[in-house]
């Protein structure tokens, strides 16, 4: 069980391009989901949360007009490249925490996105 | 906020020996500890946690323990195999709905045969 899928895995595109990409927890429903990026031989750094039917929560230093996130659905948060250009290029990782509840909840992270722009 | 230190970096051992990552953390209120294993290229998957009502938690050959008074935990591993290599992360919590996980820098444990 707990099963998070990202989508898609690997995407190379030109500079100005707007890339989207897709985290659905399977077998769960996860109000929260959480977008990270991690670049080569580094920690996870959280870029923000995402909240079913409200807005997103940014970390410090994240630009909101650049990385649009939308969690519509109990199963689906998006995040969305706008504009990409070479330094966006990262590898791009989601989770789901599950359950409603307060507390601490496991996560579970998808497959993660390698994101290269050229 | 919360903030995660992790020790050591990169962590050589033979086969058959144990391996212990530790990490400390500032904010005394986090009440979950969970500990995650990356494989080149792939997702964090999780390992073993534990909450701060426990002192120790034990699964086969990986535990963890947790000292809530000097705020840090440690993994330790015994009879480490190759495919124990990865890189590890320690994480913390705060004991609040949809928190993040705040990560350490990681700890790349290499295991030769």
């Amino acid at each position: 069980g707990a099963v998070v899928s990202q989508h898609p895995s690997w995407v190379i595109c030109k500079s100005g391009t707007s890339v989207k990409i897709e985290c659905r927890s399977l077998d769960f429903q996860a109000t929260t989901m959480f977008w990270y990026r991690q670049f080569p031989k580094q920690s996870l750094m959280l870029m923000a949360t995402s909240n079913e039917g409200s807005k997103a929560t940014y970390e410090q230093g994240v630009e909101k007009d650049k990385f649009l996130i939308n969690h519509a659905s109990l199963t689906l948060s998006t995040l969305t490249v706008t504009s990409a250009h070479p330094e966006d290029s990262s590898f791009y990782i989601c989770s789901a925490r599950e359950g409603r509840t307060p507390g601490a909840q496991p996560q579970h992270f998808g497959d993660g996105t390698r994101l290269s722009i050229l | 906020g919360e903030n995660v230190e992790q020790h050591p970096s990169t962590l050589s051992v033979q086969e058959g020996d144990s391996a212990v990552i530790k990490c400390t953390y500032s904010d005394s209120a986090s009440n979950y500890f969970p500990w995650y294993k990356q494989e080149l290229g792939k997702r964090p998957q999780l390992i073993i946690d534990i909450r701060s009502n426990v002192g120790e938690k034990k699964d086969q050959r990986i535990a963890v323990t947790l000292n809530k008074t000097a705020k840090h935990f440690s993994l330790h591993i015994t009879e480490t195999q190759p495919e124990d290599s990865a890189v590890y992360f320690c994480a913390a919590t705060l004991p609040m709905a949809g928190t993040a996980l705040i990560f350490g820098k990681g700890t790349t444990l290499s295991v030769s045969s």
